[in-house]
């Protein structure tokens, strides 16, 4: 499977400035995800946008999807220190099928410094 | 929501045993599991889909010998990691999936494996 890339690969900021990481993939897709995953554990879904939406939010989240550009952006706003972690985006391709694989992102390892 | 509980969190082994990692559906039937191996500071790997009553499908370059994937129930899922050696260090993840829908599902906490 084709993994996306996402950019940076690590970001570090200070607390209550705004974080943003970029994913772009190869495939045409259903749906786009973003992920949260501390040290050593498991993925925490964060908010998922459709292949027909532009832009989502969920608290002090914000995602965008360009579909022409086959990119996605997660903003977080005023960051704070427990944001610390991984942020890994994964598409869900089309064709639809009974089985698909979500294809994850390389990850951004994104540090908030209090 | 769904939950899925994934035992053991860390196991360290000898070289040449075997491990076996359990996933389970707290408060659903997971028709489909996925496993995913992570290296450091890496993304996930998709290693096999595991649907229940039925042979697991691995991804190319995992030795389905090596990785026993057994999906019995439509609430357990295990992989056996066989005859481990030190490059299998890794963190394993399963995923599962309540509905038909690739989204509202849920990671396993994941398994640190560490072969010495």
């Amino acid at each position: 499977s084709q993994q996306g890339e996402e950019d940076p690969q690590a970001l570090s900021i200070q607390e209550g400035e705004n974080a943003t990481m970029n994913c772009s993939y190869k495939t045409s897709i259903n749906n786009l995800q973003w992920y949260r995953q501390n040290s050593g554990r498991g993925l925490v879904h964060l908010i998922l946008i459709r292949s027909n939406e532009r832009e989502k939010h969920s608290g002090r989240l914000r995602v965008t999807l360009d579909t022409s550009k086959k990119s996605s952006s997660l903003l977080i706003t005023a960051s704070r220190a427990a944001d610390t972690a991984s942020y890994f985006c994964a598409t869900d391709p089309l064709p639809s099928g009974s089985a698909r694989q979500l294809t994850f992102g390389s990850g951004t390892q994104l540090t908030v410094l209090p | 929501g769904a939950v899925v509980s994934q035992h053991p969190s860390w196991v360290i082994c000898k070289s040449g045993t075997s491990v076996k990692i359990e996933c389970r559906s707290l408060d659903f039937q997971a028709t489909t599991m996925f496993w995913y191996r992570q290296f450091p500071k890496q993304s996930l790997m998709l290693m096999a889909t595991s649907n229940e009553g039925s042979k697991a499908t691995y991804e190319q370059g995992v030795e389905k010998d090596k990785f026993l994937i057994n999906h019995a129930s439509l609430t357990l899922s295990t992989l056996t990691v066989t005859s481990a050696h030190p490059e299998d260090s890794s963190f394993y993840i399963c995923r599962a999936r309540p509905g038909q829908e690739n989204y509202g599902y849920t990671f396993g906490s994941g398994t640190r494996l560490t072969v010495v």
